[in-house]
């Protein structure tokens, strides 16, 4: 099992930039994922790390230390179709598969 | 593009009814997952799929929950004697592969009245 510790809320201002952090413990890592969840709607996927360091995808990127069992997930120049809910998941090294345990979340609200 | 499809979208059932959720994986991935989600809480897993062969349950999935994927294509979930505290959205989501991102369908909202 682990334990995903992710703030419950965050607000930030429209064309501001955001860090969401995310603290994980694991036995057996084997990647970390970050997913957009707008109310009543799936999840999608934004980014996955598993090697430390830095992941650039657009306005979106993403940072893991296994080390240290962090990671967070940074929004540049943010829109108000940001706000949302993100979480944070760790995939675990598994015999039979390789279910997500997901945080619970943070909600984000982007203001004007 | 066809993604993953879920059905029905939502359920309203009395507590002790038998419910049943269908999932429809995109077409080529042969890993498939059952997540279910509650309001402010991340998805939980429940179960997960390899082509046919149902490999992993969580503890979470009880005697009244089963599962089943005949094909290795659409997988269905069933819900045996409803409770109130089985009130959630179930999620699907499928995979090409081991170390490949999970593609979530729009999800089942059940409600156990």
């Amino acid at each position: 099992g682990q334990n995903i510790d992710q703030p419950t809320e965050m607000t930030a201002t429209e064309g501001a930039i955001v860090q969401i952090n995310c603290t994980y413990q694991t036995s057996g890592f084997n990647g970390l994922f970050w997913y957009q969840q707008h109310a009543g709607e799936a999840p999608t996927f934004l980014s996955y790390n598993v090697l430390d360091g830095l992941e650039e995808k657009g306005r979106f990127s993403s940072f893991l230390s296994r080390s240290k069992g962090y990671s967070y997930l940074l929004l540049k120049e943010l829109q108000m179709k940001d706000s949302a809910s993100y979480l944070c998941a760790v995939r675990e090294n598994s015999n039979s598969g390789y279910a997500l345990n997901f945080g619970k979340g943070t909600s984000l609200l982007v203001t004007p | 593009d066809t993604g993953v499809s879920q059905d029905p979208r939502h359920k309203i059932t009395k507590r002790g009814q038998n419910v049943t959720f269908r999932c429809d994986p995109i077409s080529e991935h042969n890993r498939l997952y059952w997540y279910r989600q509650t309001l402010g809480q991340g998805p939980e897993f429940l179960t997960y799929f390899q082509n046919e062969a149902q490999l992993e349950k969580s503890r979470l999935l009880s005697d009244r929950f089963s599962a089943e994927r005949p094909k290795g294509s659409f997988s269905t979930l069933e819900i045996q004697r409803t409770e109130q505290g089985d009130s959630a959205m179930y999620l699907c989501a499928s995979s090409l592969g081991d170390n490949n991102e999970q593609f979530f369908g729009p999800g089942t909202r059940l409600t156990v009245l």
